[in-house]
């Protein structure tokens, strides 16, 4: 399994401010996912990557963006942060588009205050 | 687009009692479907998955059965343990998109 790297693991933060969460994976996994998860919510999709430099709008976009410039690392950015941000996003990984064995990071913790 | 619905929970049970957990599906054609789990602090973990229908999957005792008369996907294990207390996800691919579109959960409490 590809091992996925989170940072950081806990990050507070104040409204308005840009904010960075990194994934790192070791295992050369082409595809790459940004999850939130929310209570009530489950896990929704925020960005994909099927490659270097090619990332994917999922169903909660808005206010985030995502950039791959290397096959091991997949960034995901809010461009100024908001409470409706505080969340614990998941990063995951997977070797090809119809492989669905996704490895997942331990998550972060970001609160918007 | 492919959605799933899951039984609301948590679902409180005993140590060595018999667990379902409900998953219903709405998809066009019949797409892989899966269980993930996510222990406490932790990331999710794929559990099982059945990739065309009556397909059973399996896994550390627990098993789901791929129904498209009933268009259901219900994971069961015969006796649960403490250490099974966890959230668990229904999910299948996204309609025309290479993702997964996830249940909200159902939390398992498992007392000694």
């Amino acid at each position: 399994d590809a091992g996925i790297t989170q940072s950081p693991r806990h990050k507070v933060t104040e409204t308005g401010t840009p904010v960075t969460l990194r994934c790192h994976q070791t295992e050369n996994h082409r595809y790459m996912y940004w999850y939130r998860q929310d209570p009530g919510h489950g896990l929704r999709l925020i960005h994909y990557s099927y490659g270097v430099k090619d990332t994917d709008k999922g169903e909660v976009s808005d206010g985030y963006s995502v950039s791959r410039s290397k096959t091991e690392d997949f960034l995901l950015t809010l461009e100024s942060a908001t409470s409706s941000q505080t969340s614990v996003y998941f990063c995951a990984a997977a070797l090809g588009g119809e492989d669905y064995g996704y490895t997942f990071g331990s998550g972060t913790r970001l609160t918007v205050v | 687009g492919n959605s799933v619905t899951q039984m609301e929970g948590p679902v409180t049970l005993s140590e060595e009692a018999f667990l379902t957990i409900n998953c219903t599906y709405t998809a066009t054609g019949y797409p892989s479907l899966f269980w993930y789990v996510q222990y406490p602090g932790e990331g999710l973990q794929l559990l099982l998955k059945a990739t065309k229908a009556d397909d059973k999957g399996s896994n550390k005792g627990f098993e789901a059965t791929y129904r498209k008369e009933t268009t259901s996907f219900h994971l069961e294990k015969g006796s649960v343990q403490v250490s099974d207390s966890a959230v668990y996800f229904c999910a299948l691919p996204r309609s025309g998109y290479s993702t997964l579109t996830f249940g909200k959960g159902t939390m398992l409490l498992v007392s000694p």
